[in-house]
């Protein structure tokens, strides 16, 4: 079946520092991929997508390439801020019949400090 | 209007108690769904409603039921509950039929079982 893997947090940068959160996915056939984000205490909120091979997506200084050959959609930033505390999941959507659903991996914590 | 509301927002309940979940949107998507999130986890699917029908079904034991009265309506009835089911409920929604779509996710009710 589907599956998503993520590095393991929690992550702990300086403010200003670059941040890559590695995903890598198993899946058939061609899956979109995303990356959503969850504040504390909030639902999940859209970061980013991508929906074909070479594909980048990028949003708020945020940014991750499709990569088929890796099957791979890591998460970069040049530059974090404490804002951008949050945990972040990594999942691919596939069909099942009419039915599309979305595999998350475990998701990974990252903690920004002054 | 892109989001997707959810009523409680925190709800605690007695084993022997039954309550119900709601989740509203008018964003015109065809298929929504629930979501359970442990602490520190990442979201498990539950339910997926695809044009008012149920399309998945991930095995969820039968003191969880489901229940979609319309197009915009998603409600998941709750009974005989365990403390183990002490969870973040998510509900969300998207487009039916694509799996390169955004999925709008609510805020969550935080359920207690006591």
């Amino acid at each position: 079946g589907d599956s998503v893997t993520q590095m393991e947090g929690p992550v702990t940068l300086s403010e200003e520092a670059f941040l890559t959160i590695n995903c890598t996915y198993t899946a058939t056939g061609y899956p979109s991929l995303f990356w959503y984000v969850q504040y504390p205490g909030e639902g999940l909120q859209l970061l980013l997508k991508a929906t074909k091979a070479d594909d980048k997506g990028s949003n708020k200084g945020f940014e991750a390439t499709y990569r088929k050959e890796t099957t791979s959609f890591h998460l970069e930033k040049g530059s974090v801020q404490v804002s951008d505390s949050a945990v972040y999941f990594c999942a691919l959507s596939s069909l099942t019949g009419t039915a599309s659903k979305l595999t998350f991996g475990t998701g990974t914590r990252l903690q920004v400090t002054l | 209007d892109t989001e997707v509301t959810q009523t409680p927002k925190h709800l605690v309940m007695g084993m022997t108690n039954k309550k119900s979940l709601k989740c509203e949107q008018h964003m015109g998507h065809r298929a929504m769904y629930w979501y359970k999130q442990k602490a520190k986890k990442p979201p498990e699917l539950m339910f997926v409603y695809s044009y008012e029908k149920l399309s998945i079904n991930e095995s969820v034991p039968s003191r969880f039921s489901p229940e979609c009265p319309n197009s915009s309506l998603l409600n998941l009835h709750l009974h005989a509950l365990q403390p183990e089911d002490s969870a973040l409920y998510l509900c969300a929604s998207r487009a039916p039929g694509t799996s390169n779509t955004e999925a709008f996710f609510g805020q969550g009710t935080r359920l207690t079982v006591v």
